[in-house]
């Protein structure tokens, strides 16, 4: 069975300081990865996925993350912050079932000190 | 055009209710997929209904029950609520065809049982 693992409930970084949230999987076949952010009080927002085509993915908002199939990760990172980017990021893997269900992480805060 | 829709957005219940939660999927997406967040934890797969019929479920009770409707809109239902029923759940829809489609999500129901 597919899993991930988010290491750091919650990350606090500056304004304009870089973000690093970290992600690694269990998998016993070739994962499809994503990244979802939430909100407050709202639902999730796909920021990104992998799905094999290349190891480095971008996504929106200035994110991009790596698979590293050696090392089992798949971080997620900007180079900046921004007060807007404070929320919850999960990683989650999903299944290679027919109903291909996302397992999540545990999620990580992201607080952003101004 | 519009994205997944949840209906209603709070709900107040006592123990031992019952209540009905739905779902209408983005436009074109055929396939639903319903998720619970407990507070400070990651989404948890609960079932997914492609083709009106239950395709997978997750590891939940009998009292977790749902419903598709030809027009792929999706219900979920719960009996004999339980004060542990209290959380965010989540409606997530997609494309069943393609290997690559991931999951939109509605911004949740916010069930409270007291």
């Amino acid at each position: 069975a597919q899993s991930v693992t988010q290491l750091g409930s919650h990350v606090s970084v500056s304004e304009g300081a870089l973000v690093l949230l970290r992600c690694n999987y269990s998998s016993s076949v070739p994962p499809y990865l994503f990244w979802y952010v939430q909100y407050p009080n709202q639902g999730l927002q796909l920021l990104l996925k992998y799905t094999s085509a290349a190891t480095l993915v971008k996504g929106i908002n200035g994110f991009e993350a790596e698979f590293k199939k050696s090392e089992t990760s798949f971080h997620l990172t900007k180079p900046s912050a921004h007060m807007s980017d404070a929320a919850e990021y999960f990683c989650a893997v999903r299944s290679s079932g027919s109903a291909r269900q996302l397992t999540f992480g545990s999620g990580t805060q992201l607080t952003v000190l101004p | 055009d519009a994205g997944v829709t949840q209906s209603p957005t709070h709900l107040i219940k006592t123990r031992g209710q019952q209540v009905t939660l739905r779902c209408s999927p983005k436009s074109g997406h055929d396939t639903v997929s319903w998720y619970q967040q407990a507070l400070g934890q990651g989404p948890q797969f609960i079932f997914q209904y492609y083709e009106e019929e239950e395709r997978q479920r997750g590891n939940f009770p009998d009292r977790f029950s749902g419903h598709q409707f030809p027009n792929y809109s999706s219900e979920l239902n719960v009996n004999a609520l339980l004060l542990g029923d209290s959380a965010l759940y989540l409606c997530a829809s997609s494309l069943a065809a393609g290997n690559n489609q991931p999951q939109h999500f509605g911004d949740g129901t916010r069930l409270s049982i007291l």
